[in-house]
Order: structure tokens, then C-alpha cells, then sequence
């Protein structure tokens, strides 16, 4: 089946610091979803992408869908420790139409922690 | 503001007693998800409801259930559970399948 690939797994930041992590998959998709989870709550969706080489922007946050389907990129830029979390990407497989259906695959997430 | 609840947000009970955990969004959507996510994992889908059409996965064990006697609500009910049923259950809602989910806070799950 379809799956999503995040790296890096873990990163440390500091405060200030921009940060940049991805997602890719074997197979195209025609939506990526961006959400951040912190400790103890639900997952939030931050950034939710269309169309292939589409640019979004949320705050400090910026997110691009691949021009080949296949991959998509989370940025924060000046971390703040607010910052810190867990960031999955996910998004619904493609069907035999080409469409989007079922439900949302989820990547393993990319852990970020403040440097000590 | 429209949002997904969920109650309680810490729910502790014994080994084999039932438990029951709930769910109501005000966001009108069709679809209803029961996620288990245990630390440091991805959430991992048990069930989803399309209005009232159920589907389970098919490595949900057989201990879950869930019922939506409504659009607004959704419960999941753990009848007898054992010591691997702690973890963190997430309830989400969506427009319809395959696209983006809304996710409730969770109830935390110990299983004593």
C-alpha cells in the first residue's frame, strides 16, 4: 500500500533557528495535509495543499507540494519554542479514478525538541 | 467556534471493565474517525463512520465497537480492556472521505 516517508525522524532546534523537514512517497498524491501534535493533545492542522508546486504559507510556516506528486516540504522559519512537537504529514490515497478517497495515511511524524 | 470534543480527556479503568469514550463535533460532517495513537507513533485509524455507514479495519480487534446514534455524536466502546488498550484515543471529523480531518484533544486511556 501506499506510504509516506518523513525525515528527518528527530531535530533539535534553537530559538531562532529556521527548520525544514519533508515528506515523500513511492506513489502520488493529490493533497498533502501538514498537522502538529504537542504533547498530551490532538493533532492540528496547519497547512493543507491541492495542486502540484503549490506554495502555502501559515504564520511562519511554509509548505510546498511537489512538483512530482510525490513529495512535499514543511518549513518554520525563526523558531520560536512553541515550536516544539510532533509534525505528520498525511494524506488520502488515490484511487482507481485518480481521485482522492479512503482514509488519510499518516507519515511516522518528525519529533522537534529545543537544543539543551 | 465549531470544533471536535471530546470526554473525558483522562479516563482510567480497570483491567476487563468496560469503558466508554465519546465524541461530538459541531462541524456538521458526514465522516467520523476513532484513532488509537500510542507514544511516539502515528494515530492509527480503528473505525470510520460515513453517516451512519460503519466500517471497521480489518486489524481492529474485536474488543472495540463504536455506535453514532447521530451526526453530532460518536462513542467507542472498549469492552473488555486489557493492559495493551492504554494509549491515547483520538476522535477526527471530515467533509467526506479523503479530505482533511479535524482532530478532537484525545482521551488518555490507563488501563489499571
Amino acid at each position: 500500500g501506499q506510504q509516506l516517508n518523513q525525515s528527518p525522524q528527530s531535530m533539535f532546534i534553537q530559538e531562532g533557528e529556521d527548520v525544514s523537514m519533508n515528506c515523500t512517497s513511492s506513489s502520488i498524491f493529490n493533497t498533502w495535509l501538514w498537522y502538529k501534535q504537542d504533547p498530551g493533545e490532538g493533532p492540528v492542522l496547519l497547512i493543507a495543499l491541492y495542486k502540484a508546486g503549490e506554495l502555502t504559507s501559515n504564520g511562519r510556516l511554509t509548505a510546498q507540494f511537489g512538483i512530482t506528486r510525490k513529495d512535499s516540504f514543511l518549513n518554520i522559519s525563526a523558531s520560536i519554542p512553541s515550536d516544539v512537537g510532533i509534525y505528520f504529514c498525511a494524506g488520502p490515497p488515490i484511487g482507481a479514478d485518480g481521485g482522492s478517497q479512503g482514509n488519510l495515511i499518516f507519515g511516522k511524524g518528525t519529533k522537534l525538541s529545543v537544543k539543551p | 467556534d465549531a470544533m471536535v470534543i471530546q470526554n473525558p480527556r483522562y479516563q482510567v479503568t480497570q483491567f476487563g471493565k468496560p469503558v466508554t469514550l465519546s465524541c461530538s463535533q459541531t462541524l456538521n460532517h458526514n465522516v467520523m474517525y476513532w484513532y488509537q495513537q500510542k507514544s511516539s507513533q502515528a494515530p492509527k485509524l480503528l473505525f470510520h463512520y460515513y453517516d451512519k455507514d460503519f466500517n471497521n479495519e480489518a486489524d481492529t480487534p474485536d474488543n472495540f465497537q463504536s455506535r453514532r446514534p447521530n451526526t453530532s455524536f460518536c462513542f467507542l466502546d472498549i469492552r473488555s480492556p486489557g493492559l495493551g488498550d492504554a494509549a491515547m484515543y483520538l476522535c477526527a471529523t471530515s467533509r467526506r472521505q479523503g479530505y482533511e480531518q479535524y482532530f478532537g484533544p484525545g482521551t488518555r486511556l490507563t488501563v489499571t
